[in-house]
């Protein structure tokens, strides 16, 4: 079984700054680790993925994340946010080639102008 | 593509009330899953089918019914709502292997 801790469940950030958000996970088996993203009142959309090699992931809008094994963690980062990227974040863990996926609780981030 | 469908997009029942929340694909994918949405919980897993004919449970399947007599369909059944079921209901397919989730639009239901 895995489990997700997201710890921050609101994060505000002015605009053109730096974010992370946060994510662990716990599992007994090797895991696929994935990064949501819901627009408002949209469905969730793939940001980026982690399933093997590099530990570094990047998406096309300028997110990225890092895969540590000995820290169980899968932290998102953006050097410099837009009003665009105002949307909840959900860090998620699967078991290689396991489709049931464990979601965390999400992370609202809020944009500052 | 039309990916993942879901209908209808809002539904507000009364307690007690039966009805069938709609998911289809049309990617050919064998695994499919129903998952709801409350604040502050993130996601959680009611049923899923690794193809036709299999179903599972997930984590909250109390009160939810599924079947899947075809590798397109994967039609959510709720017996007799209750309040407990308001929520945004999200319906996923993937590909073998698990390395992405597709997604559909959700149904947002109300239970009075």
């Amino acid at each position: 079984a895995q489990s997700v801790t997201q710890l921050d469940s609101q994060v505000p950030v002015f605009e053109e700054a730096p974010v992370e958000l946060r994510c662990n996970y716990s599992s007994s088996v090797s895991v696929y680790l994935f990064w949501y993203v819901q627009y408002p009142n949209q469905g969730l959309q793939l940001l980026l993925k982690y399933l093997s090699g590099s530990t570094l992931v990047e998406s096309i809008n300028g997110f990225e994340a890092e895969f540590n094994k000995s820290q169980t963690s899968f932290h998102l980062r953006k050097p410099s946010v837009h009003i665009s990227d105002t949307a909840e974040y959900f860090c998620a863990v699967s078991g290689w080639g396991n489709e049931k996926l464990t979601f965390g609780t999400g992370t609202r981030l809020t944009i500052i102008p | 593509n039309a990916g993942v469908t879901q209908t209808p997009k809002f539904q507000v029942l009364k307690t007690g009330q039966s009805m069938t929340l709609q998911c289809a694909q049309d990617m050919n994918h064998e695994y499919m899953s129903w998952y709801r949405q409350d604040p502050g919980m993130g996601l959680r897993l009611i049923h899923y089918s690794v193809g036709a004919g299999i179903t599972d449970q997930g984590e909250v399947p109390n009160g939810y019914n599924v079947s899947r007599s075809t590798t397109e369909d994967f039609p959510l059944r709720l017996l007799s709502a209750a309040p407990s079921q308001t929520s945004v209901y999200f319906c996923a397919s993937s590909p073998p292997g698990g390395d992405t989730q597709y997604f559909g639009p959700g149904t947002r239901l109300t239970v009075l």
